[in-house]
């Protein structure tokens, strides 16, 4: 079967620097999708990965490694308005996008 | 650019009624777009994928007759709930495709702000 795994939740310190792990196993493999979500609201795409390296946009870098099955997504300079739940999405051979449940990222003062 | 825009964006109605949430593309022509439902602290679940002019491929377990899908333009589609009940109740969500030049190609999804259907 298809998977995604994120962790729950994870907590992080304003001003500090957070990574969010992905791992994956799907049926092929055309791209990884990052999306911010906060609570009530709908998803904003954050970012895309298709080769392997980082992707660097602003304070928030997304990490794929192909082979391993495995992306990061690395937040710098924390906001507490960067508090939001975090999708990783994976589009496979048949480009459907199949989605993880989502990191809830909690940021203290 | 790439702007979806839902309406409603709350709906309360009564057991058995129906109710049509509407997801446009205002500044571009989505070739495609997909309705989701979310539960809170549940990840997205896909519930179908429509094309414009044709009919809309549900996931498995999605009942067509219960979740009306019309595309009928390239900016416009609509899921209707049809005689609505509490478990029902849930955040749907639309999203589209068709930017040209997007990050992740013109298959990349921008979401609608979302509708939060409660019925009691």
């Amino acid at each position: 079967g298809q998977n995604i795994d994120q962790p729950t939740e994870m907590t992080a310190t304003e001003g500090a620097i957070v990574q969010i792990n992905c791992t994956y196993q799907t049926s092929g493999f055309n791209g990884l999708f990052w999306y911010q979500q906060h609570a009530g609201e709908a998803p904003t795409f954050l970012s895309y990965n298709v080769l392997d390296g980082l992707e660097e946009k602003g304070r928030f870098s997304s990490f794929l490694s192909r082979s391993k099955g495995y992306s990061y997504l690395l937040l710098k300079e924390l906001q507490m308005k960067d508090s939001a739940s975090y999708l990783c999405a994976v589009r496979d051979s048949n480009y459907q996008l199949i989605w993880g449940a989502g990191t809830k990222l909690i940021i203290k003062p | 650019g790439a702007v979806v825009s839902q309406h409603p964006s709350r709906v309360i109605c009564k057991s058995g009624t129906s109710v049509k949430i509407e997801c446009r593309s205002l500044d571009f022509q989505a070739t495609t777009m997909f309705w989701y439902r979310q539960f809170p602290k549940k990840s997205l679940m896909l519930m179908a994928t429509s094309n414009e002019g044709s009919k809309a491929t549900y996931e498995q377990g999605v009942e067509k007759d219960k979740f009306l899908i019309n595309h009928a333009s390239l900016t416009l589609s609509t899921l209707t709930v049809t005689s609505a009940h509490p478990e029902d109740s849930s955040f749907y969500i639309c999203s589209a495709s068709g930017v040209a030049g997007s990050f992740g190609g013109t298959d990349t999804q921008y979401f609608g702000p979302g509708t939060r259907l409660t019925v009691l």
